[in-house]
């Protein structure tokens, strides 16, 4: 199986714009989970959706939005980009459903925000 | 609210000494607690989880619902486990939450 593919890979922005960041989870995997891991602060808690829905979201502003197609695949959107929110965001999709809770990452994508 | 938290940012023994990374963790229902592993320029994968209770690597880890903890262990560390590492908790309704992370070095 192929594991979890993201795209793009590595982008540079400046402020004010707006970024798509993509995932495709691997086949059959109906969770996908979003995360923003930086140096200092580990790995941060953006959303989880199933079924093309949000079930869990973490504390961002609501400049990061996400959503989820009829595929699993998923998209994640910050708009407004700030300085700050330079990092690499990792996707990880799991088996919902025979929940056993073990996610399967991606390799990132890296966004700095010059 | 869950939380976990790992004390120890950084962690550096060597070669064939003992090796102990702590997590401690708040949740008021019954966790599934993880431990992540990140090698230099690989992506983040499972190590073990405590419901499995098995031994990868010469690793293991211990739930102590008293403790609220779930530290790993290995008792003579290699130069490879050198490496980024995460506990996490999975609240079985499709989040998990992850600690800081504590980085290993493993010294010849």
């Amino acid at each position: 199986k192929a594991g979890v593919t993201q795209t793009p890979r590595y982008l540079i922005k400046t402020r004010g714009q707006q970024v798509t960041l993509s995932c495709s989870p691997i086949s059959g995997h109906r969770s996908v989970s979003w995360y923003q891991q930086t140096p200092g602060q580990g790995l941060q808690f953006l959303f989880e959706y199933f079924s093309e829905t949000q079930r869990n979201k973490g504390n961002f502003p609501g400049r990061f939005s996400g959503r989820q197609f009829s595929n699993s695949r998923s998209e994640m959107n910050v708009s407004t980009l700030e300085l700050g929110d330079s990092a690499l965001y990792l996707c990880a999709s799991s088996l919902a459903g025979q929940d056993t809770g073990e996610l399967f990452f991606g390799e990132g994508s890296r966004l700095t925000v010059l | 609210a869950q939380r976990v938290t790992q004390p120890e940012k950084l962690l550096s023994v060597f070669k064939g000494a003992p090796v102990e990374l702590k997590c401690n963790y708040s949740y008021s229902g019954s966790p599934e607690l993880f431990w992540y592993v990140q090698y230099s320029r690989q992506r983040l994968q499972l190590l073990l989880r405590h419901i499995s209770r098995e031994s990868i690597k010469g690793f293991t880890a211990d739930l102590n619902k008293g403790e609220t903890s779930f530290h790993l262990k290995k008792p003579f560390a290699q130069e490879e486990d050198s490496a980024m590492y995460y506990c996490a908790l999975n609240d079985g309704a499709g989040k998990s939450t992850f600690g800081d992370g504590t980085t290993l070095t493993v010294k010849p």
